[in-house]
């Protein structure tokens, strides 16, 4: 199947600062899904992103879709508490239908 | 609105015991996913159907391993007989166009011991 990077794999951070991830793939993907998961929880769609180069913001967090389309950023500014758990990625590739996801980055805040 | 609904939300069972999970995917969604996630091998795609019919089941497991979707209100994922490895949490999701974004339900937790 398909390999997603995602990194970092972990971050541990001061509430406050600023949270960059992101994910790359060998291949070129259609759309980009940004989740966050919390545990015990399912994944919570974040920001979905469909065409290569947009930028799109919810609330605090900003995702864009790589002009190459082989990867994508997820940036969450001035961390707090409640950002706490595992953001995941996902992509569909230009063949197939399926989403792969990538493994995870696991976010602390520190207050 | 509700979102995804899956039942039970946790499973206890012994190896060799059939097992049940449920889904009832988002209203007028007509694609609906069974995925599995273990810490080995994260989230994996089990088998996906359209307007209840199963259009790719190459991510099931083995043949122990059964899904249906007879309406669109709900779909199962039976195993029979159940393996310790079969311990994971399922997630049932729903979407209403393929490639688009994608619903998770709460997930089902498997312990088979």
């Amino acid at each position: 199947g398909q390999q997603l990077n995602q990194s970092p794999q972990s971050m541990f951070i001061q509430e406050g600062e600023d949270v960059s991830m992101n994910c790359t793939s060998s291949s070129i993907f259609n759309t980009w899904l940004w989740y966050k998961q919390e545990p015990g929880e399912g994944p919570v769609l974040l920001i979905a992103l469909y065409k290569a180069g947009e930028l799109t913001s919810n609330g605090r967090l900003t995702a864009q879709f790589g002009i190459t389309r082989k990867d994508s950023f997820l940036n969450i500014s001035a961390s707090i508490p409640s950002d706490v758990g595992i953001y995941f990625c996902a992509g569909q590739p230009n063949t197939g239908n399926q989403f792969y996801f990538g493994t995870g980055t696991s976010l602390t805040v520190i207050p | 609105d509700a979102g995804v609904i899956q039942s039970p939300r946790h499973e206890v069972t012994e190896m060799g015991q059939e097992v049940t999970l449920r889904c009832k995917p988002i209203s007028g969604h007509d694609y609906l996913f069974w995925y599995r996630q273990t810490m080995m091998r994260g989230l994996e795609l089990l088998i996906y159907f359209n307007n209840n019919v199963p259009i790719d089941d190459s991510g099931m497991p083995e043949d122990r391993f059964s899904a249906k979707m007879p309406n669109a209100s709900f779909s199962t994922l039976k195993i029979q007989p159940s393996e310790p490895r079969d311990s994971a949490v399922y997630f049932c999701a729903s979407t209403a166009r393929l490639g688009y974004e994608q619903y998770f339900g709460p997930g089902t937790r498997l312990t088979v011991t």
